[in-house]
């Protein structure tokens, strides 16, 4: 695709639900990542894709969150029992190459704004 | 972003010229990144530095010192549409891997 596509743009839930997040990286981008922007607060790390492993997850909050990428494409991030501090955008970036081995710009989508009543 | 800090806000001019400053501190730096976030919208990105000195790109040019911990992102005849936040980005192979450390943004507001 031209850029990153995440859906849905706007989730609103209620607390205890499940819900699952989708990026749509580039194509061709090996690398993915998922940040958390909360209201005030700077992007925080959750976990990054090289193909389909997950060599970082050290960024997932608590054993709520879990991701998965299959196909070297799509990734879905899903919080299980949704609290209402879970609120926030979810951002996801992709690049060429994993950060580190070059120079590598992430490019980020436009985010799912997650609202948990 | 806690080894990261930039000023929370500024404010400028139409057609003046402003500088974001923002310090660091990293074991491993491996590069620092400029992005723009306009509100609601993704952050887009606009400079790379990994070597000491001035990167330029149209009106937009970042300077890194790695002695310092130090880098800035200027911004020249600054117009309306740069009214945004302003995010500066660390790779650090030691204290995060392969992601990127955000500070919190600056955000700028330009007015006529």
């Amino acid at each position: 695709g031209a850029g990153v596509s995440q859906s849905p743009s706007n989730k609103v839930t209620e607390k205890g639900k499940d819900v699952e997040l989708r990026c749509d990286p580039i194509s061709g981008h090996t690398a993915l990542y998922w940040y958390r922007q909360r209201l005030g607060q700077g992007l925080e790390f959750l976990i990054y894709f090289q193909g389909n492993s997950a060599p970082d997850k050290s960024g997932l909050p608590s054993d709520r969150f879990s991701a998965e990428r299959t196909g070297e494409s799509v990734s879905t991030l899903t919080i299980q029992r949704t609290q209402q501090e879970d609120s926030a955008v979810y951002l996801c970036a992709s690049s060429l190459a994993p950060s580190g081995v070059r120079r590598d710009t992430q490019y980020f989508g436009p985010g799912t704004r997650l609202t948990v009543l | 972003g806690q080894n990261i800090d930039q000023p929370t806000e500024m404010t400028a001019t139409e057609g003046a010229i402003v500088q974001i400053n923002c310090t660091y501190q990293t074991s491993g730096f491996n590069g620092l990144f400029w992005y723009q976030q306009h509100a609601g919208e993704a952050p887009t990105f606009l400079s790379y530095n990994v070597l000491d000195g001035l990167e330029e790109k149209g009106r937009f040019s970042s300077f890194l010192s790695r002695s310092k911990g130090y880098s800035y992102l200027l911004l020249k005849e600054l117009q309306m549409k740069d009214s945004a936040s302003y995010l500066c980005a660390v790779r650090d192979l030691v204290q995060a891997g392969t992601a990127l450390i955000f500070g919190k943004g600056t955000t700028l507001s330009v007015s006529s």
